[in-house]
């Protein structure tokens, strides 16, 4: 495809319901990482899927966070039983290779999660 | 765990002023340094990649350069333009971490 594309581009949910946040990486794309930004923080990274490897989960932040990725194509991230600390920018970004940090990461416009 | 900070958080200068902003990273074990350039309700986008000592970018009104023995690179902007107004993110890796780490960003606005 052209760019990254997430969906739903906005989503409002109630306190204790599940999300499911969904990624649609550039065709070809090996790599696919997740990324959140609440108010006043950083990027911070979630986890990242290359190829066949078995995902680096080392940034989720409860086991109420979950993401799959259907081989190189699509990614979901799945929040249960939100929380509002969930509250944020959820950005997905896909690269080409890992060759050692140095390939661009392609951004999608995020997806705008605010828990009541 | 790395810790990039940025400075200044945000910036408002007018057209045609040149500014800069900086970003600190742990200067051990460094791999390679990220900018990017998020505007209002678009994706980031990447603006440079730099890995060696004394590297400098450019691309068209915007530069960069890298210190990694004392931890810093210094993004530069030469005559601004309301279009540059945007959050400009920095993003490190060592070899220990290998994943990027960012600061949170200088947020410029650039006035007509």
């Amino acid at each position: 495809g052209a760019g990254v594309s997430q969906s739903p581009s906005n989503k409002v949910t109630e306190k204790g319901k599940d999300v499911e946040l969904r990624c649609d990486p550039i065709s070809g794309h090996t790599a696919l990482y997740w990324y959140r930004q609440r108010l006043g923080q950083g990027l911070e990274f979630l986890i990242y899927f290359q190829g066949n490897s078995a995902p680096d989960k080392s940034g989720l932040p409860s086991d109420r966070f979950s993401a799959e990725r259907t081989g190189e194509s699509v990614s979901t991230l799945t929040i249960q039983r939100t929380q509002q600390e969930d509250s944020a920018v959820y950005l997905c970004a896909s690269s080409f290779l890992i060759a050692g940090g140095t390939d661009t990461q392609y951004f999608g416009p995020g997806t705008r999660l605010t828990v009541l | 765990i790395l810790n990039v900070e940025q400075s200044p958080q945000s910036l408002h200068v007018q057209e045609g002023d040149s500014t800069n902003f900086t970003c600190s990273f742990p200067s051990s074990n460094f791999y390679a340094l990220h900018w990017y350039r998020w505007e209002t309700a678009k994706s980031p986008e990447a603006l440079f990649v730099m890995t060696l000592n004394g590297d400098e970018k450019k691309k068209g009104r915007i530069s960069a350069t890298l210190n990694t023995k004392e931890g810093y690179s210094y993004l530069y902007i030469k005559g601004s333009q309301p279009e540059d107004s945007a959050t400009y993110l920095c993003a490190s890796m060592n070899t220990g971490f290998q994943k990027l780490v960012f600061g949170t960003g200088t947020r410029l606005l650039v006035s007509p």
